[in-house]
């Protein structure tokens, strides 16, 4: 069975303060993927990463940042210098390999970004 | 490059109406599509996915259905609305590969119903 925890409900910070959205997954299989989507307040999910299980390389883009552990189950999402757009419930999910074409989310993290 | 559609954006429906919602995708043939529902809070709910034209899977029984007419068609119906129905309804779409887990979804900008 496939798991996606988000154990983060809402978070609240300051403009310009870094911050991490947590996710921890449960797979039996060897070959997943995982993914991260933003949904800002006007409801469109926004995919912005996918990972593979065979690629641990963290990943950056600008001011957005992942972090992929198998040793720990986790694929978490760091923001850095945060800003007020960037305020959104961000969903982690999980698809594993072998024919599945759904996959699983976790119940997301509110992200509220102070000016 | 693809793009996803959805209509209507918002719907005031009453209890007992029929609902039709529909979603069309472009720039991308044979697609696996979605409808996922998000209630109160912010949970995805999966209501149906489909793999091609008029094939539909249901993963929650209830008084909603799905249909695929053409290949990058896919449209939400009911005959008689609950309240229960209320919600954000968002379509996906994701490619078609022999690896098709590898691929994300990409969402289009949801119907907001509310049933009275």
């Amino acid at each position: 069975a496939q798991k996606v925890t988000q154990a983060q409900t809402e978070i609240s910070v300051v403009e310009k303060e870094d911050v991490t959205l947590d996710c921890v997954y449960e797979t039996r299989d060897t070959t997943y993927y995982l993914f991260w989507y933003k949904q800002p307040p006007s409801g469109e999910l926004v995919f912005l990463i996918r990972r593979n299980s065979f690629d641990e390389q963290n990943e950056i883009s600008g001011r957005y940042s992942w972090n992929f552990q198998k040793s720990t189950s986790s694929f978490n999402f760091t923001i850095t210098a945060s800003q007020v757009v960037d305020s959104a419930v961000y969903f982690c999910a999980l698809r594993w390999r072998g024919g599945s074409y759904i996959p699983t989310f976790g119940r997301g993290t509110s992200l509220i970004v102070h000016p | 490059s693809q793009t996803i559609h959805q209509w209507p954006a918002t719907l005031v429906q009453p209890v007992g109406s029929p609902l039709s919602l529909e979603c069309t995708v472009e720039g991308t043939s044979n697609p696996n599509l979605y409808w996922y529902r998000q209630a109160a809070g912010r949970g995805l709910q999966l209501l149906f996915y489909s793999v091609g034209i008029g094939q539909i899977s249901s993963e929650v029984p209830q008084n909603l259905s799905a249909s695929r007419p053409q290949d990058r068609q896919f449209i939400l119906s009911s005959k008689k609305l609950l309240l229960s129905d209320s919600g954000f309804y968002l379509c996906a779409w994701s490619g078609d590969s022999p690896e098709s887990s590898y691929n994300e979804q990409f969402f289009g900008p949801g119907t907001r119903l509310t049933v009275l």
